[in-house]
């Protein structure tokens, strides 16, 4: 099967700009997950979604970040205006189903540099 | 509140000799536990997971894991090392839908 796709691999801005990152998750899988991966560091949960809602985004700064996967499918995650410790790689997952005990599925991440 | 601790940021170990990575988690109830992978430049890979049943989990690449449920540790091994399983290990906890990463291990395995 493919797997989770996203794009671009690589992005450099200058701070206060805005940046925008796509994926495109296992096919059939209705739960989808960004993380932010700040380096020597764990991911971190940004938004999960389940099929078009959210379940939790809890951790995502909303005065900066939004997200969307307005067809239950591919999801769009994006910054404006970008802050100099916005600098991480952005991870997208997917799951089946959401439940506990699925394993993610994770695409190569878009790496974000900010100047 | 939920943690989960890798407190070793690198291990190194040669190769044909086993291998431990540990994590440790403190959470409120009985959570599932995993164990991913990352190589440079990519995303996380799946290795294994615990659910519930017998203490000691096999995975993928000849890895498994050992649950402690007193110790609240999930404790991944190898009998026996590659060069090829030098990468970046993270230890997850998964509980009432909510999942936390551990910082990451950086395993070297020297030839």
């Amino acid at each position: 099967e493919a797997g989770v796709a996203q794009s671009p691999r690589y992005k450099i801005i200058e701070k206060r700009q805005s940046v925008a990152f796509w994926c495109n998750p296992i096919s059939g899988h209705a739960t989808l997950y960004w993380y932010q991966q700040i380096l020597g560091q764990g991911p971190k949960l940004l938004i999960q979604f389940q099929n078009n809602g959210v379940v939790d985004d809890s951790q995502l700064p909303k005065d900066r970040f939004s997200a969307e996967r307005l067809k239950g499918v591919d999801s769009t995650l994006k910054i404006q205006p970008a802050k100099l410790e916005d600098s991480a790689v952005y991870l997208c997952a997917s799951s089946l189903d959401g439940q506990n005990n699925q394993p993610q599925h994770f695409g190569d991440g878009t790496r974000l540099s900010i100047l | 509140a939920q943690s989960v601790a890798q407190p070793e940021d690198q291990v190194n170990v040669a190769e044909g000799n086993p291998l431990t990575v540990k994590c440790t988690y403190s959470v409120s109830g009985n959570p599932y536990l995993f164990w991913y992978v990352q190589y440079p430049n990519r995303g996380l890979q799946f290795l294994l997971k615990y659910i519930t049943g017998d203490n000691l989990v096999k995975g993928s690449y000849g890895f498994e894991a050992e649950f402690n449920k007193s110790q609240t540790s999930f404790h991944l091994k190898k009998p026996s090392a590659l060069v090829s399983d030098s990468a970046l290990y993270f230890c997850a906890v998964r509980l009432d839908d909510k999942i936390i990463f551990g910082k990451g291990t950086r395993l070297h395995i020297l030839p």
